[in-house]
């Protein structure tokens, strides 16, 4: 109930393309959804962050969308650049927890130039 | 400028000996979060901390202490009860509803 599931654990995609990185939950009551980007050997900076009254967020390359039906929420991001090469979280924050967030395993993205 | 300091970024422990982790934040935020990180296995919560001089357990806090005697500042000890403390150990601060901001870690290692 308390998981966030993310996949790929891995993700390969060429200079240009676009990147997916998915994740899906179980517990309805989560009501806000980082998501982190993190290099290595630093802490982990959050990149956008949902609601899920909204079903799609975009700033600048980086969109979330949300399917509050099927539980899911998704990273992509636009014209993939080798700088974007990065682990990535996603998160999710239980209402009335205080702040606490349940992270997801990560996706680990090597964006090739 | 603002943000959280975690020092050392590298530390080693030796069999038995306790260790403590240093966390400062000046971005005056109320809660405060010890998390570990090993390879594959996303963030786990060890312990936080919502006001000064409380503190609750998180998901993984067997082998590990915290204090909160002030609003910036919240040490992790692991002690020589934690048996596999070899890790990448990120304190956060925030805001419920709010992102939580990272320090950049400080990684403990076995001698």
């Amino acid at each position: 109930q308390q998981q966030v599931k993310q996949s790929p654990q891995s993700l390969i995609v060429q200079k240009g393309g676009i990147s997916i990185i998915n994740c899906a939950y179980e517990n309805t009551a989560f009501d806000y959804f980082p998501w982190y980007q993190q290099f290595p050997g630093k802490g982990p900076a959050l990149l956008i962050a949902i609601r899920p009254d909204v079903s799609e967020k975009k700033e600048g390359r980086f969109t979330i969308s949300f399917n509050k039906s099927a539980k899911q929420f998704s990273l992509h991001i636009m014209d993939s650049q080798p700088g974007d090469s990065a682990t990535y979280f996603c998160a999710a924050e239980l209402g009335g927890s205080q702040g606490n967030l349940i992270f997801g395993k990560g996706t680990k993205l090597s964006v090739k130039p | 400028d603002g943000g959280i300091t975690q020092s050392p970024k590298y530390l080693f422990r030796k069999e038995g000996q306790n260790v403590t982790l240093s966390c400062e934040q000046n971005l005056n935020h109320d809660a405060m979060y010890w998390y570990r990180q090993d390879p594959g296995q996303g963030l786990r919560l060890i312990y936080y901390s919502q006001i000064v001089n409380d503190f609750q357990k998180g998901d993984i806090a067997e082998g590990y202490s915290v204090s909160r005697e002030k609003k910036e500042s919240f040490p992790l000890t692991v002690t020589s009860a934690q048996k596999n403390p070899t890790a990448f150990y990120l304190c956060a601060s925030g805001y419920p509803g709010s992102p939580q901001h990272f320090g950049d870690g400080t990684r403990l290692s076995i001698l």
